[in-house]
């Protein structure tokens, strides 16, 4: 069955960098667009980045522009979110989710999601 | 970018009541509008997409309906496992959540 799981999170101090990996399995990964989603504690879900099927396009939510960038590896069945610039308001569980078509559609499978803890 | 708004923010319900949601965009989003249901520590799972198409495996209680810029989410009889906070989410324009329902007991 289809499986998400993510890796990476921790706790960072601000203005540092971190990586989450999510690696899948189940499925034909590189037929799939693929999402992170964060949510901050006690807050709702913000959909943060998603990369096509084969990685040539990204998209990426406004508030997240220009320090967080989404990747996938094909061969390694795994997409990536490198973080820069980390600051308080990143902190949230992060979501990998699979969509349902090669661009930006519906998430059908989620993560468990791993946690980003930004803190001095 | 497009602005999801959903309503209420919470409600408390009884088991076997007839719940509505409802989520509105700031423009139209054609069909291009999903559902989904979280409960606490969990990931979110997807109920229903491009408005009212339920996805596999979600008991048939749950449907949505809705074009445009207005869409609902209806569960026709609550039952105890569908207290959880639900999502709406438009992939019209970016992607975009709604800022949650969430369904309490009564």
């Amino acid at each position: 069955q289809v499986q998400l799981v993510e890796s990476g999170g921790g706790v960072v101090q601000p203005g540092r960098s971190l990586r989450l990996s999510c690696a899948a399995s189940g499925f034909t990964f590189d037929n799939y667009a693929m999402h992170w989603v964060r949510q901050a504690p006690g807050k709702g879900l913000e959909w943060v980045a998603g990369i096509s099927n084969d990685g040539s396009k990204k998209y990426y939510a406004d508030s997240v522009k220009g320090r967080l960038t989404i990747s996938r590896d094909n061969s390694k069945n795994t997409v990536y979110l490198q973080m820069s610039s980390l600051g308080a308001e990143d902190t949230a569980v992060y979501f990998c989710a699979k969509d349902a078509r090669t661009v930006a559609d519906y998430f059908d499978y989620w993560g468990q999601g791993t946690l980003v803890t930004v803190s001095s | 970018d497009i602005q999801m708004t959903q309503s209420p923010s919470s409600l408390s319900a009884s088991v076997g009541d007839r719940v509505t949601i409802t989520c509105r965009a700031s423009q139209t989003i054609v069909s291009y509008l999903n559902w989904y249901q979280q409960k606490p520590g969990k990931a979110p799972k997807l109920l229903i997409y491009a408005a009212s198409n339920l996805q596999r495996g979600v008991p048939s209680r749950f449907s949505g309906s809705g074009s445009g810029t207005d869409f609902t989410l209806t569960i026709s009889s609550l039952q105890p496992e569908d207290f959880a906070t639900y999502y709406c989410q438009q992939t019209y324009s970016s992607l975009t959540f709604g800022g949650g329902t969430k369904v309490q007991i009564k």
